[in-house]
């Protein structure tokens, strides 16, 4: 059972227009959730990440939003850049305790055409 | 700089072989580390939990007599596939936790990942 999931599997964006990147959860027991970056072949990156406390946080042109009550969130990176095309994995635990394993997504692959 | 290193990055090897996976910690103590496996256009599926120390906790439908996970210290992890086969190709990744710096940043550091190909 597929307790991350990212219904699109690929997504294309024209540079320069926002790209907004979907995730859903179904264990209520997630408090904290993140997004990872991976080119092929290589670990995944960190990017961002929120507190189930909030319902949004902001790095540069990366902002990730929280609605708990319909277990979504979203990633909006805006301006997109070619240099973001990746696939994208959404993330969850139900501790921020930093020994607690992430569970993910099967990840949502970003081409921004220039 | 990475602060999590894996290594090999790729192995080819015969069928029926077995192959080790090394993830060091590198400027940070690790007690647990996590493997992962992830297939194509698939999820980073977690496999076992590596403990310093103590067994690892392996996840259901892992085998632990094929992967066997050696933690021999605070910064070193080990993978090894034993009896390798075909279908046991995959995307290896291991990954730790910097509880030092997991307040500011990401719960965990991952390793570049190793591409395993059994023939």
């Amino acid at each position: 059972d597929q307790q991350v999931k990212q219904n699109s599997p690929s997504l294309s964006v024209q540079e320069g227009r926002i790209s907004i990147l979907n995730c859903d959860y179904t264990n209520s027991m997630f408090d904290y959730f993140l997004w990872y970056k991976k080119y092929p072949a290589e670990g995944p990156t960190f990017l961002i990440s929120i507190s189930s406390i909030k319902d949004k946080n902001e790095d540069g042109r990366f902002t990730v939003f929280l609605n708990k009550s319909a277990k979504h969130l979203s990633l909006h990176i805006v301006p997109s850049q070619p240099g973001d095309s990746a696939v994208y994995f959404c993330a969850a635990s139900h501790r921020n305790s930093g020994n607690t394993p992430l569970v993910f997504g099967k990840g949502t692959r970003l081409s921004v055409i220039a | 700089g990475a602060v999590v290193s894996q290594h090999p990055s790729w192995v080819i090897c015969k069928s029926g072989t077995s192959v080790k996976i090394e993830c060091r910690s590198l400027d940070f103590q690790a007690t647990t580390m996590f493997w992962y496996r992830q297939f194509p256009k698939q999820s980073l599926m977690l496999m076992a939990t590596s403990n310093e120390g103590s067994k690892a906790t392996y996840e259901q439908g892992v085998e632990k007599d094929k992967f066997l996970i050696n933690h021999a210290s605070l910064t070193l992890s080990t993978l090894t596939v034993t009896s390798a086969h075909p279908e046991d190709s995959s995307f290896y990744i291991c990954s730790a936790p910097n509880l030092i710096r997991a307040e500011h940043n990401s719960p965990l550091h991952f390793g570049n990942g190793t591409r395993l190909t059994v023939t």
